[in-house]
């Protein structure tokens, strides 16, 4: 199947900093990325949905200003926690989306282990 | 608001004997419905789907059976082997809205 790739794959960073998260279709091109978030033992939680080109559309409850999403191409979209604190520590995953796809057409990057000290 | 949801978080079983990983949804709404595999750290891995016109879907070593009648879903993994220990998620797509809706997740654990 197409692959998705996350970078960096595991993050330490100190509270108050930012940190941005790379999300890549390496063999597809993806119009729709999705933005996950999980905590252990739980489940993903979508966060956002990301167009290319256009703005994205955030879940409910999840803040636009601190979780900034680009996607500037169809193989790139980028999640920037801004301010990070450590209740934003998580396993952020996004998920590709290609043109004319659905459910089983979704891939899923390997993750990114995020942790705010 | 209506989520997916699962019967039972853990799960453990032999090597070799069959699975049955269960998930009850409340989204009448809901047509397509995936099953998924997570191992620890990694992304979730598509394993299996169906669509609601249909109750029984086979693929290899996996069955998915979909009962709208009470909105209960199932994933039944035969011969179970040490590489099926994941965490399994059932998830959701409502109508025409593409965005996925998971479920708990239980955890499986075969036993040698």
């Amino acid at each position: 199947g197409a692959v998705v790739s996350q970078h960096p794959s595991w993050v330490i960073c100190k509270s108050g900093t930012s940190v941005k998260i790379e999300c890549r279709s390496l063999d597809f091109q993806a119009t729709t990325m999705f933005w996950y978030r999980q905590f252990p033992k739980q489940s993903l939680m979508l966060m956002a949905t990301s167009n290319e080109g256009s703005k994205a559309t955030y879940e409910q409850g999840v803040e636009k200003d601190k979780f900034l999403i680009n996607h500037a191409s169809l193989t790139l979209s980028t999640l920037t926690v801004t301010s990070a604190h450590p209740e934003d520590s998580s396993f952020y995953i996004c998920s590709g989306f290609p043109p004319g796809g659905r459910g089983d057409t979704q891939y899923f990057g390997p993750g990114t282990r995020l942790t705010v000290l | 608001g209506e989520s997916v949801g699962l019967h039972l978080p853990t799960l453990s079983v032999q090597e070799g004997d069959n699975s049955i990983i269960n998930c009850a949804y409340s989204n009448s709404a809901s047509d397509y419905f995936i099953w998924y595999k997570q191992e620890s750290g990694k992304g979730p891995q598509f394993i299996i789907d169906i669509r609601s016109n249909m109750d029984k879907r086979q693929g290899q070593r996996v069955t998915v059976l979909l009962n709208k009648t009470v909105k209960h879903l199932s994933l039944q993994i035969a011969a179970t082997q040490p590489g099926d220990s994941a965490v399994y998620f059932c998830a959701e797509i409502p109508g025409s809205n593409y965005k996925l809706t998971f479920g708990k997740g239980t955890l499986l654990t075969v036993n040698p």
